[in-house]
């Protein structure tokens, strides 16, 4: 099936610092979509992006859809404990359920 | 309010029985998922439902069968579990496929 390769993996930084990590596809998505999963809960819907090349801020977070619409980015400035956890990209299509990345672990060190 | 609700949150049972995973939206969306995630937290579909009918059927044994009674409802029901089935079942819901989704809590299946 169809994946998305979202890197990286795993980051450790310090709090204040600023986070990047994006995804990208052999396929192209009409939509890119970033969620954080919080332990013991459902992922939780951060940004959406529709457009094709589109650029939107929600607070500290800035997620970008490439313009192949084969990729998209996330970054988080300043970044806070609270944003520990799992950060998943996912795209998708008309017909199809959401494609979803493996998935970037942030540890925060305060 | 809670959005999308399952129920139970935690489901330990013991290989060959049957279980149910409820789930319902008050969000008043068409469109319903199953999602299944596994011990290295990979997202991966498993049903989708549009106003009660199913859409999308991923390579899943057929000992899982969902229902949807109603468009706010999906019901997953597990035959004969075995113990790859251990996972974390979400459901989820949205305007169209390629809206963005609201997930449930989750139900945590273990199965010993």
């Amino acid at each position: 099936g169809q994946q998305l390769n979202q890197s990286p993996q795993s980051m450790f930084i310090q709090e204040g610092e600023d986070v990047s990590m994006n995804c990208t596809s052999s396929s192209i998505f009409n939509t890119w979509l970033w969620y954080k999963q919080d332990p013991g809960e459902g992922p939780v819907l951060l940004i959406a992006l529709y457009k094709a090349g589109e650029l939107t801020s929600n607070g500290r977070l800035t997620a970008q859809f490439g313009i192949t619409r084969k990729d998209s980015f996330l970054n988080i400035s300043a970044s806070i404990p609270s944003d520990v956890g799992i950060y998943f990209c996912a795209g998708g299509k008309a017909g199809t359920a959401l494609i979803f990345g493996k998935g970037t672990t942030l540890s925060v060190s305060s | 309010d809670t959005a999308v609700s399952q129920t139970p949150k935690y489901l330990v049972t013991q290989m060959g029985n049957d279980k149910s995973i409820k789930c319902e939206q008050n969000l008043g969306h068409d469109t319903m998922y199953w999602y299944k995630q596994d011990s290295k937290k990979f997202l991966k579909i498993m049903f989708s439902y549009n106003n009660k009918e199913l859409i999308i059927n991923e390579t899943v044994p057929n000992r899982f069968s969902p229902k949807s009674p109603d468009k706010a409802h999906l019901n997953l029901h597990i035959n004969s579990l075995e113990l790859g089935d251990s996972a974390v079942y979400f459901c989820a819901s949205s305007q169209g496929f390629d809206y963005g989704y609201t997930f449930g809590s989750g139900t945590r299946l273990t199965v010993v």
